[in-house]
């Protein structure tokens, strides 16, 4: 069965310190990869995605994202986090002719000044 | 712009009564969904449809009805089956990139 897998339910970094979130998947066919992101109160909005290509991925908000097929993995990065970077981020996997996306458990980010 | 739009943004239910959330989109994607979210708790799909006049259970279906009568419109109905409805709750639409447009979501809070 397909799932996927954010490891970490809360992270704690300092304002300016470097961020990465783990998205790990299981799929059976090579997978469209998502990254939402959602501000308290709010809809999930996109950060970026990957369908095929480069394996990094540039996103919104100084946001990227490498896919490792190897690892199975999907995990976004930013060099130097700011206060307002403080969410719960959504990793997603989707597939050609699938109609549903499959949505990771999510990771609330904190940030400390 | 195009998006989705949830309206309210609060609704208050008393015990026994049914509401209805409202979503409307622009977009003129064929495929919507309804997810319910808990705190600390991820998205968990009530319903989606794929077409106009076509729609499929999804994880949480009970105490909830749907329709689907018009591509721009999917209203969700809480209704008095639905024991524990306060909740967050979120309509999005899938585009051709199968990646999901998001309303701004409607809190529901059982009075």
């Amino acid at each position: 069965a397909q799932s996927v897998t954010q490891p970490d339910i809360h992270i704690t970094v300092s304002e300016g310190a470097s961020l990465e979130l783990r998205c790990n998947y299981s799929y059976g066919a090579t997978p469209y990869l998502f990254w939402y992101v959602q501000s308290p109160g709010q809809g999930l909005q996109l950060l970026l995605k990957y369908f095929s290509g480069d394996t990094l991925v540039q996103g919104i908000k100084g946001f990227e994202a490498e896919f490792k097929r190897s690892q199975s993995s999907f995990n976004l990065r930013k060099p130097s986090v700011h206060w307002s970077d403080a969410a719960e981020y959504f990793c997603a996997v989707g597939r050609n002719g699938y109609n549903k996306l499959i949505f990771g458990a999510g990771t609330r980010l904190a940030v400390h000044p | 712009d195009g998006g989705i739009t949830q309206s309210p943004k609060y609704l208050f239910r008393k015990e026994g009564q049914n509401v209805t959330l409202s979503c409307e989109q622009n977009l003129n994607h064929d495929a919507m969904y309804w997810y319910r979210q808990d705190p600390g708790q991820g998205l968990r799909l009530i319903y989606y449809s794929q077409i106009v006049n076509d729609f499929q259970k999804g994880d949480i279906a009970e105490g909830y009805s749907v329709s689907r009568e018009k591509k721009e419109s999917f209203p969700l109905t809480v209704t008095s089956a639905q024991k524990n409805p306060t909740a967050f709750y979120l309509c999005a639409s899938m585009g051709s990139d199968y990646g999901y447009t998001f309303g701004s979501g409607t809190r529901l809070t059982v009075v």
